[in-house]
């Protein structure tokens, strides 16, 4: 069974450039998490999505920052106009239902010079 | 919200047993408790989960009081690879209640040789 998958596991971006990371969950999951980590900081909870309904934005900025998981493909977290403090992993995890067991992608390392 | 408070880091070395105690005050009734191990680039990995009393998996167990007001990650013989960062989370279990779990910075296990 193939894991969380992301991709790309590394983007660079120039300021003002428009960052979007993908998601594939477990083959049957139908929730999705995005977290933001800073360097040496805990994960930070970004937005809770069902297919095709977002449940929890409150993590999110309330600019620049939207997500989706449509019925087909994977989940998109997208940053516009990005900035240097958007610099940092992202994480996305999958859960077959809404329990605790939250199985993670690899991240994606997001740069932005 | 619940928040957890745990250690910043701790020591061992190989073939010791690490426990790692995690305070939850504020826990409630229909709280579990679970812990993460995250590995530097990688994302978290699910350990174990448990509600009350102990609970042991092939990789660790989990020791709860009976006021769950903390709980205790045994690691038992710890090797080399042990060495990451690990997290303590309380939350729901049950649909649409992974939102509310909040990652603080977990303890960071060095074992030495």
């Amino acid at each position: 069974n193939a894991g969380v998958m992301q991709n790309p596991r590394h983007l660079v971006r120039r300021r003002g450039q428009e960052a979007r990371l993908r998601c594939s969950p477990v083959k049957g999951h139908s929730h999705v998490y995005w977290y933001r980590q800073l360097p040496e900081e805990g994960l930070k909870f970004m937005v809770y999505l069902q297919k095709e309904n977002i449940i929890d934005e409150s993590g999110m900025p309330k600019e620049r920052f939207s997500a989706e998981f449509p019925k087909e493909g994977p989940s998109i977290l997208r940053i516009q106009q990005v900035v240097r403090g958007d610099s940092a992993a992202y994480f996305c995890a999958s859960s077959l239902w809404g329990n605790n067991e939250q199985f993670f992608g690899p991240g994606t390392r997001l740069t932005v010079l | 919200l619940a928040k957890t408070t745990q250690p910043i880091s701790m020591d061992s070395y190989e073939g010791q047993e690490v426990n790692i105690t995690c305070s939850h005050n504020n826990i409630a009734t229909n709280d579990y408790i679970t812990w993460y191990q995250q590995f530097p680039s990688q994302g978290p990995r699910f350990i174990i989960q448990g509600y009350k009393t102990k609970v042991t998996n092939e990789v660790a167990s989990l020791f709860i009081p009976a006021d769950r007001k903390s709980s205790t990650l045994s690691l038992p013989r710890v090797s080399l690879s042990d060495t990451a960062v690990y997290y303590c989370l309380v939350g729901a279990s049950g649909a649409g209640n992974n939102r509310k779990l909040i990652w603080g910075l977990g303890t960071s296990l060095a074992v030495n040789p």
